[in-house]
């Protein structure tokens, strides 16, 4: 089955520094990659997606990259603040047999941002 | 707020009960997922459920079971509960629950076995 690898597992930057997670996936087949973003407590959240017909997605000060030939993808951001303080999840898609549409988790990255 | 609602909040019991949580899935959504999050680990995904059928089974125990409604909200049922079901439970929902559909969670359940 899918299996998704995340690091590292904490990250501290400091305020207006950049911050990079990383993940690889082992389903070759797996064509959708979200990141979700979970503050303590709370929900996660979808922040930005991307689908393995395009190799990098920004949104504003997030940027997520594909590189589906070595089946790993990231996420950046970039001018980071405290409010991006929070668990950082990576997902991909699960996409064989009657499987679709599930989500396996990496086991997330839990990123502090110090002002 | 993402639509998808959950009962209860918290959850206490004592070893060996059995409980059910309830999810109700965002308006127009037929897919409803049910995930577990112990402290300090991932979302490890438990079933999935399509328009009132069993779509998929991730890592659910045999004593956990699960159904989708005609009205399509979900319940999840763990039963003979151990010190190790402790954890956050969290419901999600998408619109057909394939090809990159995104998923909608909801505030979770947290459940501590005493």
């Amino acid at each position: 089955g899918e299996n998704v690898e995340q690091h590292p597992s904490t990250l501290s930057v400091q305020e207006g520094d950049s911050a990079v997670i990383k993940c690889t996936y082992s389903d070759s087949a797996s064509n959708y990659f979200p990141w979700y973003k979970q503050e303590l407590g709370k929900r996660p959240q979808l922040i930005i997606d991307i689908r393995s017909n395009v190799g990098e997605k920004k949104d504003q000060r997030i940027a997520v990259t594909l590189n589906k030939t070595a089946k790993h993808f990231s996420l950046h951001i970039t001018e980071t603040q405290p409010e991006d303080s929070a668990v950082y999840f990576c997902a991909a898609e699960m996409n064989y047999g009657g499987s679709q549409g599930n989500l396996i988790f990496g086991k997330g990255t839990k990123l502090s941002v110090k002002p | 707020d993402s639509g998808v609602t959950q009962t209860p909040k918290h959850l206490i019991t004592a070893t060996g009960q059995r409980v059910t949580l309830r999810c109700s899935p965002r308006s127009g959504d037929l897919s409803v997922y049910w995930y577990q999050q112990s402290l300090d680990q991932g979302l490890q995904f438990l079933i999935q459920y399509y328009n009132g059928e069993e779509r998929a089974k991730g890592n659910i125990l045999e004593r956990f079971s699960a159904q989708q409604f005609p009205d399509l909200h979900s319940e999840l049922n763990l039963s003979s509960l151990e010190l190790g079901d402790s954890a956050l439970y969290f419901c999600a929902s998408s619109v057909v629950g394939a090809g990159g559909d995104e998923q909608f969670f909801g505030p979770g359940t947290r459940l501590t076995v005493l």
